[in-house]
């Protein structure tokens, strides 16, 4: 059964200092893994798509690399404004169309 | 990317009424996806939305209570049934993007029953 872990489950981190979320995953032939940003009472917003070992995207303070069990999402010296839940997603060979959510990583930042 | 809109963006409702919610996509997409998130938790999908088909429900969804239509290629409506509080959750649309397997999602609509 597809399956996607997310830690930590929530990450309280100071203006400027980085840190990493993760995402794990058990799939069965991966199309894709997908990082979202989810604020408050609205819907989620794309981030990222990833779809092989050793690929790496970026945007602005975030990066997210993939390897064949886990990926992580970087956030690199960030702001208030990055304050979320980010969601990790994936989506199998054998599930057509049926994205795999965790249950999402809430990141708060403080200046 | 597609723009989603949902209507409404909230609403209260009383228990055993039924609510529908709609769904506009400003360019057509051959597949919808209906999720729902209940509180403090993560997306889990409803149902996939097919133009000119019917809807294909998961394992724990049912059509009698969860009833959508398709009658285009840019909208879709999900009904919620006979509501009762457990049915308090975010409703959000999704489609996929036509050259990769990207989903877009809806701003949600938050419902509340009592």
């Amino acid at each position: 059964e597809d399956q996607v872990t997310q830690s930590p489950e929530a990450l309280r981190l100071q203006e400027g200092e980085s840190s990493s979320l993760n995402c794990s995953y058990t799939v069965s032939g991966l199309r894709g893994l997908f990082w979202y940003r989810q604020d408050p009472g609205k819907g989620p917003e794309f981030l990222f798509t990833l779809y092989s070992a050793g690929e790496e995207k970026e945007k602005e303070r975030l990066k997210a690399t993939l390897t064949k069990k886990e990926s992580f999402l970087h956030i690199t010296a960030p702001k208030p404004e990055d304050s979320a839940t980010y969601l990790c997603a994936v989506l199998g060979s054998y599930n057509t169309d049926k994205l795999i959510f965790g249950t999402g990583t809430r990141l708060q930042v403080f200046p | 990317s597609a723009v989603i809109s949902q209507k409404p963006s909230r609403d209260i409702c009383q228990r055993g009424t039924s609510l529908t919610i709609q769904c506009q996509v400003d360019s057509q997409v051959t597949m919808m996806f209906w999720y729902r998130q209940q509180p403090g938790q993560s997306l889990t999908l409803i149902a996939t939305a097919n133009q000119g088909s019917e809807a294909t429900y998961e394992s724990g969804f049912v059509i009698d209570k969860f009833p959508i239509s398709r009658p285009n290629l840019t909208f879709s409506t999900l009904t919620v049934s006979n509501m009762s509080p457990e049915d308090s959750s975010i409703y959000l649309c999704s489609v996929p993007t036509e050259s990769t397997d990207t989903q877009y999602f809806g701003p949600g609509t938050r419902l509340t029953v009592l």
